[in-house]
């Protein structure tokens, strides 16, 4: 199957500082998204992201299909912004998504 | 309205329990998927419908069974779990079909522990 692979596994910022997350894949994608997940457990949807870049706040994302890399930007974070952020992605033609293990982000006051 | 709805939050049962996880979308979706997240891990996929059809089986053992009654809603039924199944049951869907949006919405998941 698809290999996706996150990083940096963890990530350490002060409130305000910017980061970049990176995810690589091994295929031709038809689905490539960015969650978050909370501390319950519930996985939000971040970006929608098979090619291209996108916006969203203080969230920005690119994804450049023909390299198989895909980046998250977030920028003056916040304490709120911490958790797990995962990519995940499918080839084309399969509904079966993988997902990385994942960027365990703290924000620290 | 982006929503996947899951029922319970939480269940406990023994290893001799029957008990059913309930999932459910009115979104319209034609596709339902059941994941498994162990502690610290990514989800994994182990079941995928479409169009009311299991289309895929991860390898999933027997005593983990799921059902499609309709589009809406998927369930997943257990019986004589280990207490290595304990995690979280992450349920989603999309739209299916094509061409159409792969992007999959996740339910808040039930949190299950075997005793």
């Amino acid at each position: 199957g698809i290999q996706v692979e996150q990083s940096p596994p963890d990530l350490i910022l002060q409130e305000g500082a910017n980061s970049t997350l990176r995810c690589n894949f091994s295929d031709s994608v038809n689905n490539l998204q960015w969650f978050h997940q909370n501390p319950w457990g519930q996985l939000i949807n971040l970006f929608y992201i098979p090619s291209g870049t996108k916006q969203n706040g203080r969230l920005s994302a690119t994804t450049v299909a023909t390299e198989r890399y895909s980046l998250l930007y977030i920028s003056s974070s916040q304490t709120t912004d911490s958790g797990v952020y995962f990519c995940a992605a499918s080839r084309a033609g399969s509904y079966q998504l993988t997902f990385g293990k994942g960027t365990k982000l703290s924000v620290i006051p | 309205d982006t929503e996947v709805t899951q029922t319970p939050k939480h269940l406990v049962m023994g290893m001799t329990n029957k008990k059913s996880l309930k999932c459910e979308q009115h979104m319209g979706h034609r596709a339902m998927y059941w994941y498994k997240q162990k502690a610290k891990k990514p989800p994994e996929l182990m079941f995928v419908y479409s169009y009311e059809k299991l289309s895929i089986n991860e390898s999933v053992p027997s005593r983990f069974s799921p059902e499609c009654p309709n589009s809406s809603l998927l369930n997943l039924h257990l019986h004589a779990l280990q207490p290595e199944d304990s995690a979280l049951y992450l349920c989603a869907s999309s739209e299916g079909g094509f061409p159409s949006s792969y992007e999959q919405y996740f339910g808040p998941g039930t949190r299950l522990t075997v005793t």
